[in-house]
């Protein structure tokens, strides 16, 4: 399997650009997360979902940041207009159905950096 | 406000020794606690969890802690190798699905 595919790995955008993020899952996970790192907060879960429904998006920062998975093949997150602290690490990771937090498979993350 | 803080950003140790990484918490949902391990241009791959009925956990060179008393829990690599260099993060969870980590610890193992 190739694991949970991110992309782009790098992406360098100006304040203001919209900027979309995109990840796959391994094949047959039914749960979704996203991630943002940064150096001083870590790791942040920002939305969960559960068979392509949103369970959880308290992590969310606010209204810029959107969003979606049409199956279960595939997520995107957006952040619309992007701002230059929301330059960080972002995974993604999924987890297999009827499992624990530890066999969460992280990809190896979008590096973002707004200007 | 952040749960899980791990408060040495870096930890440099000889080959062969002890590394002694740490994490203290503050929610007292928590019930079981896990660390990763990061390297470089990768996410982080899972390494050892503690549930909160048991006060160690041990896994080869790894061995996690915990004291729940003190809302603290410790790893410890022995021996120190030079492939674990890496960030670790530890992170707790009270909820099945959410985790909260540490903003992590950059261990560098010296030849």
């Amino acid at each position: 399997d190739a694991g949970v595919i991110q992309s782009p790995r790098h992406e360098v955008t100006e304040m203001g650009q919209e900027v979309t993020l995109r990840c796959k899952p391994i094949s047959g996970h039914n749960s979704l997360f996203w991630y943002r790192q940064t150096m001083m907060r870590g790791l942040e879960l920002l939305i969960y979902f559960n068979n392509n429904v949103p369970i959880d998006d308290s992590g969310m920062p606010e209204d810029r940041f959107s969003a979606k998975m049409p199956n279960a093949s595939f997520s995107t997150l957006k952040i619309q207009p992007s701002e230059p602290r929301d330059s960080a690490v972002y995974f993604c990771a999924s987890q297999p159905p009827s499992t624990g937090a530890e066999t969460q498979y992280f990809g190896p993350g979008t590096r973002l950096l707004v200007l | 406000d952040q749960q899980v803080k791990q408060n040495s950003p870096s930890l440099s140790v000889q080959e062969g020794r002890i590394s002694i990484l740490n994490c203290d918490y503050t929610n007292s949902m928590f019930d079981y606690f896990l660390w990763y391990k990061k390297y470089p241009a990768e996410g982080p791959t899972f390494l050892i969890s503690i549930s909160s009925i048991k006060d160690k956990n041990e896994d080869g060179r790894f061995t996690v802690f915990l004291n729940k008393s003190a809302k603290h829990l410790s790893l410890h690599i022995v021996p120190s190798q030079p492939g674990d260099s890496a960030v670790y993060f530890c992170a707790a969870s009270a909820v099945d699905y959410k985790l909260s980590f540490g903003a992590g610890t950059t261990v560098t193992v010296r030849a």
